[in-house]
């Protein structure tokens, strides 16, 4: 059974604070991985992918892969309330069958 | 916004029944995946259809069954409804053949089933 795992949550930040999210999956032989952020009532939104071993920064968040350890983070930083959502963590298996985490919920507070 | 397209956005059916929900694929995307998503867990893979053709399923019964069309928008049908049946149901479409693997997501269709 490939997994992801992720922490459920909430997990909450003050405003303007580094939110760190967390995922970790179970089939070595995944190739591409991404985190989605999913608001209340409304369907998940591609924010970041990542390939190889590493960080990758695009505004406010890095994502950070490590295949040796089948761990990928999300890092947001300067947390804004509009940030509060749901972020799943999905791996691309081969073909393009996703896994998805069961999603970190985020709450930023004012 | 993704250019998937959605219906019904929203609907209530009743054990027993069927239901058949609908998907229009981003211009380009040759490729949809369906995925089921329940209060407070993750979309959960139904199937994915390529060239009007099953290629990849999930642990779904068959009672969950499906079409792609040859302008390649897709149908999610589900005989014989079950309570548990009840969630959002989540339609991607992607570029088979793309490196990057990106899953657009349409609005969603939530399935209330009594």
């Amino acid at each position: 059974q490939k997994e992801v795992e992720q922490n459920s949550g909430p997990l909450s930040v003050p405003e303007g604070a580094i939110a760190s999210l967390n995922c970790t999956y179970s089939d070595r032989g995944s190739q591409s991985f991404f985190w989605y952020r999913q608001y209340s009532g409304k369907s998940p939104e591609l924010i970041m992918s990542i390939y190889s071993n590493g960080d990758k920064e695009d505004g406010r968040f890095t994502a950070q892969l490590n295949k040796a350890s089948q761990y990928v983070s999300l890092l947001i930083r300067d947390s804004q309330p509009s940030d509060s959502a749901t972020y799943l963590c999905a791996v691309r298996l081969y073909g393009q069958n996703f896994v998805f985490g069961p999603g970190t919920r985020l709450s930023v507070l004012p | 916004e993704t250019g998937v397209t959605q219906s019904p956005t929203h609907l209530i059916k009743t054990r027993g029944q069927q239901v058949t929900l609908r998907c229009s694929s981003q211009s380009g995307h040759n490729t949809v995946s369906w995925y089921q998503q329940a209060l407070g867990q993750g979309p959960q893979f139904i199937f994915q259809y390529y060239r009007e053709e099953e290629n990849g399923r999930g642990n779904f019964p068959p009672r969950f069954s499906g079409l792609q069309f040859p302008n390649y928008s897709s149908e999610l049908n589900v005989n014989a409804l079950e309570l548990d049946d009840s969630a959002l149901y989540l339609c991607a479409s992607s570029l088979s053949g793309d490196h990057t693997g990106e899953l657009f997501f349409g609005e969603g269709s939530r399935l209330t089933v009594l």
